[in-house]
């Protein structure tokens, strides 16, 4: 089955200060893309950062960066400079099959405190 | 562009009802997507649309429905409602289909099953 985890259900960082958020997946197939969102408050959710599966290098958003291991499957998100604004609710994806229909992780919720 | 338009935001009905939820996708993307959101499921995959047809199915039962018509709105259909179907519907618009493109969501509609 393919399946994503996210093993910590909350975290919470420090204004300023740089977090890591887990994600590991299970997939047989070679090529695919991985995928971070976010949902605020708000409940809009917004895509953050995206990898190719086939590239080597790490894909970088500004703040945002991932640590993907391919062989590893793991996709880790780091926030860097964590600032009020990034508290949410952060959903790691892959789109099952290679078509539209994503598998979303249960989600880590992320607090940033003054 | 104007993002994707969900209505009713907030819809309350009773068991044995049926409802329908729309969506407006992003203009010029065709692959409209829903999502229902639980705290106890998580995201999961409703199906998937593109040009009017459905591509893509998640495992939930025919009481769950959708179409989409030829301007890439699309509409969902839930009938015989039970109180398990409180959840947050989200819909996501993409350009022309595919694992690489980002889905964009709308805010959602809230129903309540009483």
């Amino acid at each position: 089955a393919q399946t994503v985890t996210q093993s910590q259900p909350e975290m919470s960082v420090q204004e300023a200060e740089t977090v890591t958020l887990s994600c590991t997946y299970d997939t047989s197939e070679s090529d695919y893309y991985l995928f971070w969102y976010k949902q605020p408050p708000s409940r809009q959710m917004i895509l953050v950062i995206r990898q190719e599966a086939y590239k080597q290098q790490n894909a970088t958003e500004n703040r945002f960066s991932v640590n993907f291991q391919k062989a590893a499957k793991s996709f880790s998100l780091k926030i860097s400079d964590s600032q009020l604004g990034d508290a949410a609710m952060y959903f790691c994806a892959y789109p099952r099959g290679g078509s539209e229909k994503l598998v979303f992780g249960k989600g880590t919720k992320l607090t940033v405190n003054p | 562009k104007a993002g994707v338009t969900q209505t009713p935001r907030y819809l309350i009905k009773t068991r044995g009802q049926q409802v329908t939820l729309s969506c407006s996708p992003i203009s010029g993307h065709r692959s409209v997507s829903w999502y229902q959101q639980t705290p106890g499921q998580g995201l999961q995959f409703l199906f998937e649309y593109f040009s009017e047809t459905q591509r893509n199915k998640g495992n939930f039962p025919g009481r769950f429905s959708g179409r989409q018509f030829s301007n890439s709105r699309s509409e969902m259909n839930v009938s015989t409602l039970e109180l398990g179907d409180s959840a947050l519907y989200l819909c996501a618009s993409s350009p022309a289909g595919g694992q690489h493109n980002e889905q964009f969501f709308g805010p959602g509609t809230r129903l309540t099953v009483l």
